[in-house]
């Protein structure tokens, strides 16, 4: 069985600052992993995956995130927040190994940057 | 680009009535979902749906639920009886193919009010 969680619902930065949301991964065979950003009133928009090979993979909009397996982790950050970043964010993960199957989500957190 | 359309935006409607959400997948496409996110709470799996039949489901797909591709470009999901816990926004995706480097696109979604 599969899981993500993500720590922190809402995250909070200043514009310029460095955006860090965590994710956290349970899973029983080599997953593939995602980030999904929602901003208001839209629906998930792919920043960035995971399958195999380099652990970091860049995204986005200027998003990054590194697969640490030792850690079961797979955060997310960018090194300078800019006022369009805030939106909710949601990690995934799906099996690997080939097809992707569906996508397990994380409960999302909500990026607030502050001007 | 080409993007996942849902319709409608917002559906109202009576407890134990039958309702029917409409998505148009990206053409290319070959792989179709349905997620929902009850407020609050996680994007949840439902189904996919390829060549169709369905190809997986999960425990909330029950026999009130059913999915159909009635032509070459809508996915529909219909809820036959619906209860007040169905009220959730729910959304489509897409994928060209089953694979992790294939990812799913998603739409608007369509937020379901069951009063």
């Amino acid at each position: 069985a599969q899981s993500v969680t993500q720590l922190g619902s809402h995250v909070s930065v200043s514009e310029g600052a460095l955006v860090l949301l965590r994710c956290n991964y349970s899973s029983s065979v080599p997953p593939y992993l995602f980030w999904y950003v929602q901003y208001p009133n839209q629906g998930l928009q792919l920043l960035l995956k995971y399958t195999t090979g380099a652990t970091l993979v860049k995204g986005i909009n200027g998003f990054e995130a590194e697969f640490k397996k030792s850690e079961t982790s797979f955060h997310l950050t960018k090194p300078s927040a800019h006022m369009s970043d805030a939106a909710e964010y949601f990690c995934a993960v799906t099996r690997g190994g080939g097809s992707q199957g569906n996508l397990i989500f994380g409960k999302g957190t909500k990026l607030s940057v502050k001007p | 680009e080409p993007e996942v359309t849902q319709t409608p935006s917002h559906q109202v409607t009576q407890m134990g009535q039958e309702v029917i959400l409409r998505c148009v997948p990206i053409s290319n496409h070959l792989y179709f979902y349905w997620y929902r996110q009850i407020l609050g709470q996680k994007v949840e799996f439902l189904v996919s749906f390829y060549n169709n039949e369905i190809s997986e489901k999960s425990e909330i797909f029950d026999d009130q639920f059913s999915v159909e591709r009635p032509d070459g470009s809508n996915f529909t999901l219909k809820i036959r009886s619906t209860k007040l816990e169905d009220s959730a926004m729910y959304f489509c995706a897409s994928s060209e193919g089953q694979w992790a480097d294939q990812p799913q696109h998603f739409g608007d979604g369509t937020r379901l009010s069951i009063l």
